[in-house]
């Protein structure tokens, strides 16, 4: 079993809808998620990180963490055609530990 | 600011030849990381330095040798190229407080 698990997609998503990408987690002892955009040919881009329960907002942006069911998603609002790119989920199994296990990601295309 | 840094840009090997990977980074960050992706299994740590002068492996580091030279710089080196370490090379840098990374452009080597 993959320790981060994403669907690969592809996610296509009208431009101006709520794109929705969901990210699971084996090990239950895990701390600190992130969010990473990647453009074709580009480096991750940190986009969104979260600590604890709950949602939490930047901008068009929302990260929303479930401990208990061990999930991580990110809600994109207004869909832009520049969102489409590879999102990567990553996961830390304790605070301070640095170490990021990275899921496979999921391409999302915004349709014009 | 430049961030993390990363030469060359791109490379090609043949079987057997060895080359050094260049990294840097101007973000005063204890902890730096070389990762590897390949289509399909997304970013997998290689090495990794939590500060100046101590060195890790990774999930991936047969092949593989790094140095951390000072904060700013940490090389890795592949002795003795194969085919199956044809792959994009990002490095990355982190903030010990948060666990945030940060990638540079990444690396693109083939070996033939």
């Amino acid at each position: 079993q993959k320790e981060v698990e994403q669907n690969s997609g592809p996610l296509s998503v009208p431009e101006g809808a709520i794109a929705s990408l969901n990210c699971t987690y084996s090990d239950r002892g895990s701390q600190s998620f992130f969010w990473y955009r990647q453009y074709s040919g580009k480096s991750p881009e940190l986009i969104m990180f979260i600590y604890s329960n709950g949602d939490k907002e930047d901008g068009r942006f929302t990260a929303q963490l479930n401990k208990a069911s061990q999930y991580v998603s990110l809600l994109i609002r207004d869909s832009q055609p520049s969102d489409s790119a590879t999102y990567l989920c990553a996961v830390t199994h304790h605070f301070g530990n640095e170490k990021l296990t990275f899921g496979t990601g999921t391409r999302l295309t915004i349709i014009p | 600011n430049a961030g993390v840094t990363q030469t060359p840009k791109f490379q090609v090997l043949k079987t057997g030849q060895s080359m050094t990977l260049q990294c840097a980074q101007d973000m005063n960050h204890n902890s730096m990381y070389w990762y590897r992706q390949d289509p399909g299994m997304g970013l997998r740590l290689i090495y990794y330095s939590a500060s100046e002068g101590t060195t890790d492996k990774g999930e991936v580091p047969n092949g593989y040798n790094v140095s951390r030279l000072n904060k700013r710089e940490f090389s890795l080196r592949l002795e003795s190229a194969a085919p199956s370490q044809t792959s994009v090379y990002f490095c990355a840098s982190g903030s010990r407080g948060t666990d945030t990374q940060y990638f540079g452009p990444g690396t693109r080597l083939t070996v033939l």
